[in-house]
């Protein structure tokens, strides 16, 4: 699986847009970019995944480049709760490992 | 999403006995299922795969007569740290997929298991 990296740590305001970023610029064409959170002392939770094209839920935005060698994770609207270290990962949709980068240690300040 | 559930949350044993801890998918049918390890302020280390049936797959460094992992059926996998250490003290997270052929889902994540071994 691609190697990838993330800043070690953000801080974003109550309310506003977190914008997480993440370089995988030796990702290939059959690799998905995966995000996972874990707040502490929890176990990580998924949050969104995509390939090429930029993806949309309820939790949060990703848009990837269109060369896919780096993507933002978009939280619109962040909240205290959304402190956490967020993992961007980069595999084969069915390989089957997850292999946990550092991370970003984003915190919400009030 | 789907539920993975891990018993118990946090344990404390002595030094030299077993601990065994278990990870349930609850509402769906778990193929693989993965055991991790974090130790504090680093990262999740995947320690072994396993495939519903099957022998597990550890990653290397990691013993497997330490680390005994059973996937018997496909909505359990238990993880059995034998005659534990203080070192072995650790965060550990189990997750799992439901992986059959063309369909694959995301990995959730249970909610981790503390051990403190004194």
């Amino acid at each position: 699986d691609a190697k990838t990296t993330q800043p070690p740590s953000m801080d974003c305001a109550e309310g506003r847009a977190a914008n997480l970023p993440c370089n995988h610029s030796t990702i290939s064409g059959n690799e998905y970019v995966y995000w996972y959170r874990q707040i502490h002392s929890q176990g990580p939770q998924y949050i969104i995944h995509g390939l090429k094209n930029n993806e949309t839920n309820e939790m949060a935005s990703l848009i990837i480049t269109e060369d896919r060698k780096s993507s933002t994770l978009i939280l619109p609207h962040a909240t205290l709760r959304d402190t956490a270290v967020y993992y961007c990962i980069v595999r084969v949709a069915s390989g089957s490992r997850l292999t946990f980068g550092e991370g970003t240690q984003l915190t919400v300040n009030p | 999403g789907a539920v993975v559930s891990q018993h118990p949350s946090w344990v404390i044993c002595k030094s030299g006995t077993s601990v065994k801890i278990e990870c349930r998918s609850l509402d769906f049918q778990a193929t693989t299922m993965f055991w991790y390890r974090q130790f504090p302020k680093q990262s999740l280390m995947l320690m072994a795969t396993s495939n519903e049936g099957s022998k597990a797959t550890y990653e290397q460094g990691v013993e497997k007569d330490k680390f005994l992992i059973n996937h018997a059926s496909l909505t359990l996998s238990t993880l059995t740290v034998t005659s534990a250490h203080p070192e072995d003290s650790s965060f550990y997270i189990c997750s799992a997929r439901d992986h059959q052929g063309w369909y694959d889902t995301e990995a959730f994540f249970g909610q981790g298991t503390r051990l403190t071994v004194v």
